[in-house]
């Protein structure tokens, strides 16, 4: 089983709507959880981390399940711009120095007009 | 924010060639550093992780001496790719935090590595 699943997609919606991606970790005792934007052939930006209470920046929101070992994000009111890969990372050690992270292979994201 | 520079972006040399791939970070000391391989369509994976001053802690699977890694400074971190070969091209990112636990790794901008 992969560390960090996410389904490749992609996912195609037209501007303004709403999509959800999620994601599993196999690592009951991972600490932090991020989303990433990868654009095509560049690396990848953080986009938000994720807390345990769930959090919101301004269209997008994540939500975290520890129960479930499931992360999801939210993308209202999609825009053109949002057309990316969107990657799912984990850092699956507490109290680790080398602070790792563990990539999702990502989830593609295609918003036509 | 802060930016990590990464040189060269894109390299197309021969078979049996040492690529050396510099990772800076302008505007923070950069106490722990990672590279990353990246296939097509595939996830990034960890290669290894280099605190200042010490030996670089390699993944499973990952060549020691295939991929040497030097970070000899706060703000510097090199990998070469010895004696690459056509299964070596990939995309090759780096990252860097500073010391703060909290806080997050930033990216390069990856190089695109083409061995022919």
């Amino acid at each position: 089983r992969k560390e960090v699943e996410q389904d490749p997609g992609p996912f195609n919606v037209p501007e303004g709507a709403t999509v959800a991606f999620n994601c599993t970790y196999s690592n009951s005792a991972s600490q932090s959880f991020f989303w990433y934007r990868q654009d095509c052939r560049k690396e990848p930006k953080l986009l938000m981390s994720v807390y345990s209470s769930g959090n919101e920046d301004g269209r997008f929101t994540a939500q975290l399940n520890r129960a479930s070992q499931y992360i999801s994000l939210l993308i209202r009111d999609s825009k053109l711009s949002d057309s990316a890969t969107y990657l799912c990372v984990v850092n699956p050690w507490w109290g680790d120095s080398s602070y790792k992270l563990i990539f999702g292979s990502g989830t593609r994201l295609l918003v036509r007009p | 924010g802060a930016v990590v520079s990464q040189h060269p972006s894109r390299v197309i040399c021969k078979s049996g060639t040492s690529v050396k791939i510099e990772c800076r970070s302008l505007d923070f000391q950069a106490t722990t550093m990672f590279w990353y391989r990246q296939f097509p369509k595939k996830s990034l994976m960890l290669m290894a992780t280099s605190n200042e001053g010490s030996k670089a802690t390699y993944e499973q699977g990952v060549e020691k001496d295939k991929f040497l890694i030097n970070h000899a400074s706060l703000t510097l971190s090199t990998l070469t790719v010895t004696s690459a070969h056509p299964e070596d091209s990939s995309f090759y990112i780096c990252s860097a935090r500073n010391w703060d636990s909290a806080s997050p790794q930033h990216f390069g901008d990856g190089t695109r590595l083409s061995i022919l």
